[in-house]
Formats: C-alpha cells, structure tokens, sequence
C-alpha cells in the first residue's frame, strides 16, 4: 500500500455541504495525486502536489480544491458538494528516486452527494 | 476528452487462455506506459510499465507490446487464471501527470 492511508473511507452528504477527503502518507514522498474513478472514465486527476503548498490542476478540477500544508497530508475539498462529485477518490504517490514515474494508490474513499 | 483510448470494455477468457487489452494514445509527448490492475473495492496496483524506447517487456504471464510508430500498446495475460479476474487499465505519462484508459473488465472461468 505504499504507508498511503485515505479518510474517510465511506461518507455520505447531502448536496450543498462541503467536505473533505484526507490522504497520508508515512514515506515523505514529493509528489501527491488526488483522481476519481468513474465508470466508463478510469480514473481522472483532479488537482495534484509537488510539495508543500505547491499544487496544481488536473483534468477535472472544477468545484474541488486542494492544500498541502506539511509533505505527508494532501487534502482534497468539494466547497459545495453537487450529485456529479458522486465517485470513488483515490489518493496517490509517486515513487522516490529520479526517473522513478510509478505512481502507487491509497484504498479510496467512496463519496455519495444526495 | 480520453487521451488514452482503452478496448475491450470487457472480456471473458477461459483458464489457461490469453487474455489481450488494447490501447492507442495520440500525444507523443507520453514518455511512460503502464498497467494497472485493480480488484473490487481496492485501489489499483502497478502491474507492468514499458518505455518507448522498448517494444516489448515480459513479466511473468504479463506481457506488454508496444508499437510507438502506431502509438498503440498492449497487455497480454498469458496462461490467464481465475485470479486474474479484475479490471485493467492502461495509462500514459507526461509531465509527472498519468492519462488513464476507461478500463477493461476481464473474467476468466474456470
């Protein structure tokens, strides 16, 4: 698992409310990813990390943002959650080491905006 | 818009079969392509990576072929088993940010 732990692991709200996902990490590894899994999608990043308070957008990062105040948490916050963020969010990290491009996932949170 | 095209959807196998999963992709700029597999309710595992600079990269029953000049890579699951059954997805690199594939779903009976 790569010491990637994700929080919560199931949560359910209501549309309108904010919420937030936490992803840790034990291994103080720069690079930090948050993606959501859709069927027929795959998975899409949403906003990504390069170190402390450096991040940056992904693909599909309209109603999210992000913070990373210290190298082990990455946050991901929906401000007003809609029924389209219904989805599984996984957390990643990339590797240590140059040239090291694997990137290795935490178990996910599956969020549900009713 | 998908910058990794994926296909199958889905496939069966029979045990002992093979198993193979297409991708293309379109910007030149990937530089790095691997598989992931990923069982229900859990994240998706590294499988196999391959470099452009390769054709082909064989790890156990998993195989990648990789044709730059079509900008077309593929995973062949050889000798496929019952706990093969999972969903695959392809990706492709650029800039430290991965472009993953819709998925395919593969069953194999036994």
């Amino acid at each position: 698992d790569a010491g990637i732990t994700q929080s919560p692991r199931h949560k359910v709200t209501e549309t309108g409310t904010p919420v937030t996902l936490r992803c840790h990490q034990t291994e103080n590894h720069r690079y930090m990813y948050w993606y959501r899994q859709d069927p027929g999608h795959g998975l899409r990043l949403i906003h990504y990390s390069y170190g402390v308070k450096d991040t940056d957008k992904g693909e599909v990062s309209d109603g999210y943002s992000v913070s990373r105040s210290k190298t082990e948490d990455f946050l991901l916050t929906l401000e007003s959650a809609t029924s389209s963020q219904t989805s599984v969010y996984f957390c990643a990290i990339r590797g240590a080491g140059t040239g090291n491009n694997e990137q290795f996932f935490g178990p996910g949170t599956r969020l549900t905006v009713l | 818009q998908q910058q990794v095209k994926q296909s199958p959807q889905s496939l069966i196998v029979q045990k002992g079969g093979i198993s193979i999963i297409n991708c293309a992709y379109e910007n030149t700029a990937f530089d790095y392509f691997p598989w992931y597999q990923q069982f229900p309710g859990k994240g998706p595992a590294l499988l196999i990576a391959i470099r452009p600079d390769v054709s082909e990269k064989k790890e156990g029953r998993f195989t990648i072929s990789f044709n730059k000049s079509a900008k077309q890579f593929s995973l062949h699951i050889m000798d496929s088993q019952p706990g093969d059954s999972a969903t695959y997805f392809c990706a492709a690199l650029n800039d430290y940010k991965l472009s993953f594939g819709a998925g395919t779903t593969v069953t194999v009976r036994a």
